[in-house]
């Protein structure tokens, strides 16, 4: 059935430094792929997110690339900030709109 | 605040009663979702509606649950006959699929089956 594997499930950076997530599918015809960030207490927001027909976006310090090939998904974010830490989770869907299948989550933790 | 809006935040009760939640999505937003969250896990999908109609239901979704979104606006989500392995956070999301289809997510009503 559809999967979608997420690592790491936990991340420890420090304030300034990178991190990335990584996320694998399974249903090769997924076409949409979104990231969302889930702070304690709240629903999880979206922060971006990308279609098949494209291989990398960018939105100021967060960008996401794609490899359909591989049915592979990343998500980097640059100079992190303290108020970045949250859990972040992939999905992916057969199309906008569709159902989601989320990943199981990476709790990124950013130290000041 | 015009996001999606859920109630109760909070609901404690009882194995074996029934419990209700609803789910108010972004005005104009055609598609609503229902989505299950566990501790330590991702978001699992229950069912979603366009407008009235309900499209789809995870095989998740036992007899025991029930959706219904009968005007096209606000959404229901029943449990019956609660078992403590119901305990969990649901989730509702909304989307128009005129503007694009992404989802927004409420702030989930939390469950707690004693």
């Amino acid at each position: 059935g559809e999967n979608v594997e997420q690592h790491p499930s936990t991340l420890s950076v420090q304030e300034g430094d990178s991190a990335v997530i990584k996320c694998t599918y399974s249903d090769s015809a997924s076409n949409y792929f979104p990231w969302y960030k889930q702070e304690l207490g709240k629903g999880p927001q979206l922060i971006i997110d990308i279609r098949s027909n494209v291989g990398e976006k960018k939105d100021q310090r967060i960008a996401v690339t794609l490899n359909k090939t591989a049915k592979h998904f990343s998500l980097h974010i640059t100079e992190t900030q303290p108020e970045d830490s949250a859990v972040y989770f992939c999905a992916a869907s057969i199309y906008q709109g569709g159902k989601l299948i989320f990943g199981q989550g990476t709790e990124l933790s950013v130290k000041p | 605040d015009t996001g999606v809006s859920q109630d109760p935040r909070h609901k404690i009760t009882k194995r074996g009663q029934n419990v209700t939640f609803r789910c108010d999505p972004i005005s104009e937003h055609n598609r609503l979702y229902w989505y299950r969250q566990t501790l330590g896990q991702g978001p699992e999908f229950l069912t979603y509606f366009q407008n009235e109609a309900q499209l789809e239901k995870s095989r998740l979704l036992s007899d025991r649950f029930s959706a219904e979104r009968p005007k096209g606006s606000f959404s229901t989500l029943e449990i019956q006959r609660t078992e403590q392995g119901d305990s969990a956070m649901y989730l509702c999301a909304s989307s128009s699929l005129d503007r694009g289809g992404e989802q927004f997510f409420g702030p989930g009503t939390r469950l707690t089956v004693l």
